[in-house]
């Protein structure tokens, strides 16, 4: 099972500022099917992010991912009061598995 | 508009069973894989179980492979699991989720819809 571990667990910053998160893989991740979620209180999970890279259909520009091999960040350029949330990455290229969460909040 | 939506949560005793319903619409049902993830109360998402667009592949977690089924009717739109020898750590949000055609690899997929989820809990 590839584990994957999110840091930090939680990130403290304020609008408009830049937010970094960083997704780590115990094993190199399969055709680098890395995906990342969006979750606020009360909601189901919404899809950001596939493929390590590619925007899913209706997510802003200002929200990017990266990375390959054991490594992936999610970069969201200018904070918006909506991207105030908990966010998790997943790996697909395996039988699935989810990191553990890091949490944006408003500083 | 793609929709899915679960039923069939709420509370039983531990060692009970318990049988989930997800019923999916604006979509062609049968085209799609299709995977159950639950969340515990606080806590991070687990994949539980995948079923191929034909029911003839399925997977599961370890934590609840001998224990849930799943399962499909296409004619009905519907996907459903089965629990049973539930235990406490069973608890959470269930969500039945679907991926996009053609990027599932070997049974994992990622998931683009997402139910609403509903409530199992498992207590005396």
């Amino acid at each position: 099972e590839i584990v994957l571990t999110q840091s930090p667990g939680t990130l403290s910053l304020s609008p408009g500022e830049r937010a970094t998160l960083s997704c780590r893989a115990s094993q190199s991740v399969s055709s680098n099917y890395l995906a990342w979620y969006q979750q606020k209180p009360g909601q189901a999970p919404r899809l950001l992010i596939y493929g390590a890279s590619r925007r899913a259909t209706g997510i802003p520009d200002r929200l990017s991912g990266s990375g390959s091999g054991t490594d992936f960040t999610l970069t969201i350029s200018r904070l918006e009061p909506e991207d105030f949330a908990v966010y998790y990455c997943q790996q697909y290229g395996s039988s699935p598995t989810f990191g553990q969460g890091t949490k944006v909040e408003i500083k | 508009e793609v929709q899915l939506v679960e039923s069939g949560g709420g509370l039983v005793q531990p060692g009970g069973s318990l049988r989930l319903s997800c019923a999916g619409s604006g979509f062609t049902f049968s085209y799609y894989e299709m995977n159950w993830v639950r969340q515990a109360p606080g806590k991070g998402l687990e994949w539980v179980s995948y079923i191929s667009n034909s029911g003839d592949t399925i997977y599961y977690a370890d934590s609840v492979k001998g224990r849930f089924t799943i399962s499909r009717d296409n004619a009905k739109n519907s996907l459903f699991l089965q629990m049973s020898s539930l235990r406490a750590e069973d608890t959470g949000v269930y969500y039945c989720a679907r991926g996009d055609l053609g990027y599932c690899s070997g049974g994992s997929c990622y998931s683009h819809y997402w139910g609403q989820g509903t409530l199992v809990t498992v207590s005396s």
